[in-house]
């Protein structure tokens, strides 16, 4: 299985101020037919279901504000969230979906400073 | 516009079957561009992929190996839904389940249901 591990398991940050956020998988991700990452993001609300951010490492899903993007190369990714929204205070996490079993980070907290 | 709404009961005593349905509305159960899966999350396990069902041609499916031995994940084409069966489920099959459609990952969840073990 890929382990998904994530860092750090929880931030505060100022509203305004940059969050950033670290996802390692433990096996490689990129399908080299397509040269594509099959990595993608999840914002998660209280008592709410995760919602998809970005797919492909760093395509945003339709109806996600800019100021979520991703990167990330080989077997670390990041997901940054510019300008920190009060709206956004959530669960964040990754998921790899390269093989199954389908994989999940232990998800990163976000809290506004 | 994909919507999922799930039923099923939120108390299932220990040994016995746990049974969520998943009702699809804008997409079909069948659709060659989609599968179904079961999520389930708790504070001990966090998310974790239970399995899931797809249309090609014929129906495949797929489980965890944590769970194979006694989950099953059946499409009804009829109602346009598909259900989760876990059997012998003990105190730590509590969690929140979800289901959610993956075409290129997990796009559409359902509004999750909280089913705990307990006698």
């Amino acid at each position: 299985d890929i382990v998904m591990t994530q860092s750090p398991d929880s931030l505060a940050v100022s509203l305004g101020e940059r969050a950033t956020i670290n996802c390692k998988s433990s096996q490689n991700v990129l399908y080299t037919s397509n040269n594509k990452y099959y990595l993608s993001w999840y914002q998660q609300k209280a008592g709410q279901p995760p919602k998809l951010l970005l797919y492909w490492a760093s395509t945003r899903e339709s109806g996600v504000p800019d100021r979520f993007s991703g990167s990330g190369s080989g077997t670390d990714f990041t997901l940054t969230i510019n300008s920190l929204q009060a709206e956004d205070v959530a669960v964040y996490y990754c998921q790899q979906y390269f093989s199954t079993p389908w994989t999940f980070g232990q998800g990163t907290k976000v809290e506004i400073k | 516009q994909v919507h999922l709404q799930q039923s099923g009961p939120g108390l299932v005593q220990p040994s016995q079957t746990l049974s969520l349905t998943c009702a699809i509305s804008g997409d079909s159960v069948s659709s060659y561009n989609a599968a179904w899966n079961w999520i389930r999350q708790s504070p001990s396990r966090g998310l974790e992929w239970l399995g899931r069902a797809w249309y090609r041609s014929n129906w495949n499916k797929e489980y965890a190996v944590s769970v194979r031995s006694r989950i099953s994940i059946d499409p009804d084409t009829t109602k346009n839904q598909v259900s989760l069966y876990l059997h012998s489920v003990t105190p730590e099959d509590t969690a929140v389940y979800y289901c959610a459609r993956k075409s290129i990952t997990f796009d559409y969840w359902g509004q999750g249901t909280l089913v705990t073990v307990s006698s």
